[in-house]
């Protein structure tokens, strides 16, 4: 079917580390993951999105990996800041039957200072 | 550009009765979706109009409804509520639904049903 898991639902860090949100999906013939930050009371923001013909890409200190062949793919905020805080949203476009947009369950960040 | 535009922001009704949102998109976008989101389900894709025409469905029931207009405008109708249907309910439009056209979110309206 088509489904998107997200892990881990929360994770905490201390002010400068690293976080890592993982992401696999199940239409092997989705080509387009972007990835969503949403603070709260807010709505979603596009925060960065990778294609299947590239494995990684960067944006300053967010970057996003991805395996075809695992299905899975990566988000990678480094020397993360109080203001990184929200829950992200990984998600996969679906090409079995209609064509959409499905989403991750969500991972909410907490940086403390 | 303006962005996403939905309204009302909040909304409180009564179970058994209906109400209607409306999402006007970016200028130029024909593409609108529509998502449900709730605290332990996310994100889930309720529908998608492109020119007036819904292209996909997601797994809710026949009460969930919606239309866009010539103008991409785009409305979505709940009849019947339930408790179960309060949520925020977020549209997004693109260019297009295809890879080459990221969804760009409008705040969102609030429903509680009571």
């Amino acid at each position: 079917g088509e489904n998107v898991e997200q892990h881990p639902s929360t994770l905490s860090v201390q002010e400068g580390d690293s976080a890592v949100i993982k992401c696999t999906y199940s239409d092997s013939a989705s080509n387009y993951f972007p990835w969503y930050k949403q603070e709260l009371g807010k709505r979603p923001q596009l925060i960065i999105d990778i294609r299947s013909n590239v494995g990684e890409k960067k944006d300053q200190r967010i970057a996003v990996t991805l395996n075809k062949t695992a299905k899975h793919f990566s988000l990678h905020i480094t020397e993360t800041q109080p203001e990184d805080s929200a829950v992200y949203f990984c998600a996969a476009f679906m090409n079995t039957g209609f064509q959409k947009l499905v989403f991750g369950t969500g991972t909410r960040l907490l940086v403390s200072p | 550009k303006a962005g996403v535009t939905q309204t009302p922001r909040y909304l409180i009704k009564t179970r058994g009765q209906q109400v209607t949102l409306s999402c006007s998109p970016i200028s130029g976008h024909r593409s609108v979706s529509w998502y449900q989101q709730t605290p332990g389900q996310g994100l889930q894709f309720l529908f998608e109009y492109f020119s007036e025409t819904q292209r996909n469905k997601g797994n809710f029931p026949g009460r969930f409804s919606g239309r866009q207009f010539s103008n991409s405008r785009s409305e979505m109708n709940v009849s019947t509520l339930e408790l179960g249907d309060s949520a925020l309910y977020l549209c997004a439009s693109s260019t297009q639904l295809d890879v080459n056209s990221p969804l760009h979110f409008g705040n969102g309206t609030r429903l509680t049903v009571t």
